[in-house]
């Protein structure tokens, strides 16, 4: 398969906990996203990283890539309940293929 | 700016009949992809259009089919519907500046249920 795999499928945590999402894949990229969605709704953007990036941070949310290792993951500090959502990957391999996403980490956060 | 728009937001359809699915990107921006979400195959992507081109087409039969108008609004169809095409169809628009570092931005999805 082509798609990115998510690592844990699930995950349930206690408000104030950290969260980690793992995410491998399979080929060479271009880049990888991260995207949350609410239950039944569409996806929210989080985070764009290049294949040429290590790190990248946006408030609450820390992604890491390791092409050698092909994988990425996305930290949450300091979860809140509504925080819990699916989380999933996504990677684009060149300019022009399309945006290839995995099947999701469900986080839920307990208050 | 107004988000991507979808219509309709809910529809029920029975099997063998045919759906057409519309949507509107954030102005300004002229590619659109469409994805299908089931529970047991996750996302999948159907189509991408740029300027009224289809750019880029997933591994679906040719009962699913897609356009793009001059003003980048999309629909896409599909004909002779079976039980498992009940799913959750996402649209997504980006501003194609430069398509390798696009993100994409997502409208709240049409859900079709086939009886």
């Amino acid at each position: 398969s082509q798609q990115g795999e998510e690592d844990p499928q699930a995950l349930s945590i206690q408000e104030g906990e950290n969260a980690t999402m793992n995410c491998s894949y399979k080929t060479s990229i271009n880049n990888l996203q991260w995207y949350r969605q609410n239950s039944g709704r569409g996806l929210v953007h989080l985070i764009l990283i290049r294949s040429n990036e290590r790190e990248k941070h946006s408030g609450r949310l820390r992604v890491t890539l390791d092409t050698s290792k092909k994988s990425s993951s996305l930290l949450i500090t300091a979860s809140r309940a509504a925080d819990t959502a699916s989380y999933f990957c996504a990677r684009r391999n060149s300019g022009n293929t399309p945006l290839v996403f995995g099947k999701g980490t469900r986080l839920s956060v307990i208050a | 700016k107004a988000g991507v728009t979808q219509t309709p937001r809910y529809l029920i359809k029975t099997r063998g009949q045919q759906v057409t699915l519309s949507c509107s990107p954030i102005s300004g921006h002229r590619s659109v992809s469409w994805y299908q979400q089931t529970p047991g195959q996750g996302l999948q992507f159907l189509f991408e259009y740029f300027s009224e081109t289809q750019r880029n087409k997933g591994n679906f039969p040719g009962r699913f089919s897609g356009r793009q108008f001059s003003n980048s609004r999309s629909e896409m169809n599909v004909s002779t519907l079976e039980l498992g095409d009940s799913a959750l169809y996402l649209c997504a628009s980006s501003l194609e500046a430069r398509l390798s570092q696009e993100t994409q931005y997502f409208g709240p999805g049409t859900r079709l249920l086939v009886l």
